[in-house]
């Protein structure tokens, strides 16, 4: 299987911990994003890279918030100092920049802060 | 800025009827559009896209959905539910120029038997 994968699936801290998640994107796709998903709501943009160049952010990435892409191939996203706002589905995607922007989703990170 | 209206957060159907999933978008240059279905625990899978070749785009799973300009709208159907087709499904849109998509809150379908 060539998609996209997150590690770990699950994650419980307690407030006040960091947090980091992986996302590897699928091989030829130079486009990586973030998004947060909450309960019963679509997810919501965090950021993208295109290759290891992170071009976008959005208002909901605070400073707590840190993403890498060091590479252009894997990504990091870190939260510094969790607080139970945080507590969500974090979804990694990726897609190839000549398509159409035709983005495919990973599994999901479920962050549990407690 | 773009948004996506899903009108209808649940919808039920009985097995063998036909699904209709709404999504209106905001926008005065029709964008990319696009359907993601998610499973329980799941990340989204892409369903079907819009990129202005075709008006009426058909997906995976016997889904398809109809771009119409006039009103905005890239509705959602299929014209017989299978218990396997419940899920939350989402319309996103991503402008021209950009490269974030602006997803829709979802509509979850419930399929009874």
């Amino acid at each position: 299987d060539t998609g996209v994968s997150q590690d770990p699936r699950h994650k419980i801290t307690k407030r006040g911990q960091n947090v980091t998640f992986r996302c590897d994107p699928i091989s030829e796709h130079n486009r990586l994003y973030w998004y947060r998903q909450t309960l019963g709501q679509g997810p919501e943009f965090l950021t993208y890279f295109q290759n290891e160049a992170q071009l976008e952010k959005s208002r909901l990435l605070s400073d707590r918030f840190s993403a890498e892409r060091p590479k252009g191939s894997f990504s990091t996203l870190e939260i510094q100092r969790t607080e139970q706002g945080d507590s969500a589905m974090y979804l990694c995607a990726s897609s190839y920049s000549g398509r159409a922007n035709e983005q495919y989703f990973g599994p999901g990170t479920r962050l549990t802060v407690t | 800025a773009q948004s996506v209206t899903q009108l209808g957060s649940h919808v039920s159907v009985s097995e063998g009827a036909l699904v209709l999933l709404r999504c209106n978008y905001s926008s005065s240059v029709p964008p990319y559009l696009f359907w993601y279905v998610q499973y329980p625990n799941q990340g989204l899978q892409l369903l079907l896209k819009y990129t202005s070749a075709a008006t009426l785009v058909k997906g995976i799973n016997g889904f398809e959905a109809e771009f119409k300009k006039s009103e905005t709208s890239f509705h959602l159907t299929k014209p017989s539910a299978h218990m396997s087709d419940a899920a939350e499904y989402f319309c996103a849109a991503n402008p021209r120029a950009g490269n974030m998509l602006t997803f829709g809150g979802g509509t979850r379908l419930m399929v009874k038997p």
